[in-house]
């Protein structure tokens, strides 16, 4: 399986800080995607960076991929209590998959 | 908006009796996707629909179909809910795009939360 793990499994930090999830994974990709969850909801698409990019940015979010590492990383500048939520990192293997495989996420708490 | 809704948001079945989800998109996408995902764990792939063609991922239980009669619509079903299939059933869409369809984000409904009695 080329389920990525992330690290670390829980984080809390206070409003205004930066918060920074690492995901690796097991195999070559594709491309990797972070996704958002608030609790009870589904999935909501944050960024994607394709293999052949190292850094990506959208609004206050920031990916690295190290693909010789085969890791990544999402930091969340200037954290909100509504940032609160859980973050996955999802995989595909090669060009054309349509199939997603996903990260066993981070659960981030911003304290107000 | 175009969206994925899902019906109902909660579903309580007893043991065994068999359990319908639903799935519609307005997005016109080609791919649907069913993920069960338990607590505090990451979605799991059940199998996934790339237009009428069915996908099913080798080690989801038998118990498990799924039917999609048109493009917009998409459906569960669980012949015979055990203790261990309560959980968060969640559908997704996604499109081909020139550089294929693994390139495209999936966009997901909010899920139905099926508890089992």
């Amino acid at each position: 399986s080329q389920q990525g793990e992330e690290d670390p499994q829980a984080l809390s930090i206070q409003e205004g800080e930066n918060a920074t999830m690492n995901c690796s994974y097991k195999t070559s990709i594709n491309n990797l995607q972070w996704y958002r969850q608030n609790s009870g909801r589904g999935l909501v698409h944050l960024i994607l960076i394709r293999s052949n990019e190292r850094e990506k940015h959208s609004g206050r979010l920031r990916v690295t991929l190290d693909t010789s590492k085969k890791s990544s990383s999402l930091l969340i500048t200037a954290s909100r209590a509504a940032d609160t939520a859980s973050y996955f990192c999802a995989t595909d293997r090669y060009f054309g998959n349509e199939k997603l495989t996903f990260g066993t996420g981070t659960r981030l708490t911003i304290i107000p | 908006d175009a969206m994925v809704i899902q019906n109902p948001r909660y579903q309580v079945t007893q043991f065994g009796k068999p359990v319908t989800l639903s799935c519609s998109q307005t997005l016109n996408h080609n791919v649907m996707y069913w993920y069960q995902q338990k607590s505090s764990q990451a979605p799991k792939l059940l199998f996934h629909y790339y237009d009428k063609d069915f996908n099913n991922e080798a080690d989801t239980p038998d118990n498990f179909q799924s039917r999609r009669p048109n493009t917009s619509f998409c459906f569960l079903d669980i012949r015979s809910p055990g203790l261990g299939d309560a959980a968060m059933y969640l559908c997704a869409t996604s499109s081909p795009s020139g550089t294929g369809v693994g390139n495209q984000p999936q966009h997901f409904g909010d899920g139905t939360r099926l508890s089992i009695l």
